[in-house]
């Protein structure tokens, strides 16, 4: 099993939809979670860190859930500039160790 | 602010030839990574280093690849010989301080290997 697994997708949604990802990760020892945003040949980029308690930027909200290990990323009101790669990464062992998951491609259509 | 730099932006070799890329973090960042990616995949992280110590090297082919970051600045991530299975984007990131539980990774526009 894949230390850090997403959906590939592609996910195709309308301008204006709510879409939303999941990312299991395998190791109940990793200790922090972020979700990254890599638009087409271009470098990764922070969009959110994911806190126990949840975290809501914008349009964008995250959520952990370590019973299921899992964590999500919720985006409302999808605008077509949301069209992205999106990594879910995940450390652990003191916060070291760097896991990205394979990323989940999102496409927001007119 | 300047960024996280690379070079080159591209390069195409053959394989068996050797391939060096130059990586210079943001200024005052401690910790250091390199990462593989290949077209489709995530980054898949080679080499971890905080200032000038190795933190994580476990994914590194050490056979045919080495890195190193002398001063605690800039680094080179140095394959020999290379091998088709190699082409792929080289990324460097750089951050704050990576034995932090939540710290920020910034990303350089890597370097796209082909190899022939």
């Amino acid at each position: 099993r894949k230390e850090v697994e997403q959906d590939p997708g592609p996910f195709n949604v309308p301008e204006g939809a709510t879409v939303a990802f999941n990312c299991t990760y395998s190791n109940s020892a990793s200790q922090s979670f972020f979700w990254y945003r890599q638009d087409c040949r271009k470098e990764p980029k922070l969009l959110m860190s994911v806190y126990s308690s949840g975290n809501e930027d914008g349009r964008f909200t995250a959520q952990l859930n370590r019973a299921s290990q899992y964590i999500s990323l919720l985006i409302r009101d999808s605008k077509l500039s949301d069209s992205a790669t999106y990594l879910c990464v995940v450390n652990r062992r003191g916060y070291q160790k760097v896991t990205f998951g394979t990323g989940t491609k999102l496409q927001v259509i007119p | 602010e300047a960024g996280v730099a690379q070079s080159p932006r591209y390069k195409i070799i053959e394989k068996r030839q050797s391939v060096a890329f130059w990586c210079n973090p943001i200024s005052g960042h401690a910790t250091l990574y390199w990462y593989q990616q290949i077209l489709g995949q995530g980054p898949k992280l080679l080499i971890q280093f905080q200032n000038n110590g190795v933190v994580d090297d476990s994914q590194l082919p050490k056979d045919r690849f080495s890195a190193e970051r002398l001063k605690g600045v800039d680094s080179t991530l140095k394959i020999q010989p290379a091998k088709l299975e190699d082409s792929a984007v080289y990324l460097c990131a750089s951050s704050l301080d990576g034995t932090v539980r939540y710290n920020e990774q910034f990303f350089g526009p890597g370097t796209r290997l082909t190899v022939l």
